[in-house]
């Protein structure tokens, strides 16, 4: 059974802050990994994709990756509170299957 | 531009209607997926169309019925759903089922079923 794992919160950050989200998966074969947000009533956003490990930066986000210790984090800096949303943690994995296994998400709340 | 459209925004049927619900990408993506998502829950995998075939069927009940007729069009045809069928219906397109990976999803459905 593959999973990824993610803390539910919700995480509380004040504005201007670094938010810390992390997501760990058990498939060793897994090979892409994406960060989604997800406003209330709304379809999942893609923000960032990572394939390698080490960091991406986008603008105020920066994905991270540790193949080794089956790890992927999303930092968002200078958080504001439009970003108040749930991100969600997917990955594929190492098959021509590419479908998505989706975390559960975390509820991030940015206080102004 | 990454965009996935789908029709319509909201749809409240009956257990005995039949209805579809539409998704249209204009990406040049060669393959569409279709989740479902209850309420704070993450989006679960239906089907996935590769190249306009059906590559993937997660088990799903035959009372959902997908159809790809071009690579630019996917539809879900419902019959005979059930209440526990209400949630918001997702679709998604990506390039390929190969590298690069990036799913990119729809507005979504929002389905009631009485």
């Amino acid at each position: 059974q593959k999973e990824v794992e993610q803390n539910s919160g919700p995480l509380s950050v004040p504005e201007g802050a670094i938010a810390s989200l992390n997501c760990t998966y058990s498939d060793r074969g897994s090979q892409s990994f994406f960060w989604y947000r997800q406003y209330s009533g709304k379809s999942p956003e893609l923000i960032m994709f990572i394939y390698s490990n080490g960091d991406k930066e986008d603008g105020r986000f920066t994905a991270q990756l540790n193949k080794a210790s089956q790890y992927v984090s999303l930092l968002i800096r200078d958080s504001q509170p439009s970003d108040s949303a749930t991100y969600l943690c997917a990955v594929t994995e190492d098959t021509g299957r590419r479908a998505l296994t989706f975390g559960s998400g975390t509820r991030l709340q940015v206080q102004p | 531009d990454t965009e996935v459209t789908q029709t319509p925004k909201h749809l409240v049927m009956g257990m005995t209607n039949k209805k579809s619900l539409k998704c249209e990408q204009h990406m040049g993506h060669r393959a569409m997926y279709w989740y479902k998502q209850k309420a704070k829950k993450p989006p679960e995998l239906m089907f996935v169309y590769s190249y306009e075939k059906l590559s993937i069927n997660e088990s799903v009940p035959s009372r959902f019925s997908p159809e790809c007729p071009n690579s630019s069009l996917l539809n879900l045809h419902l019959h005979a759903l059930q209440p526990e069928d209400s949630a918001l219906y997702l679709c998604a397109s990506s390039q390929g089922t190969g590298a690069p990976y990036e799913q990119y999803f729809g507005p979504g459905t929002r389905l009631t079923v009485t």
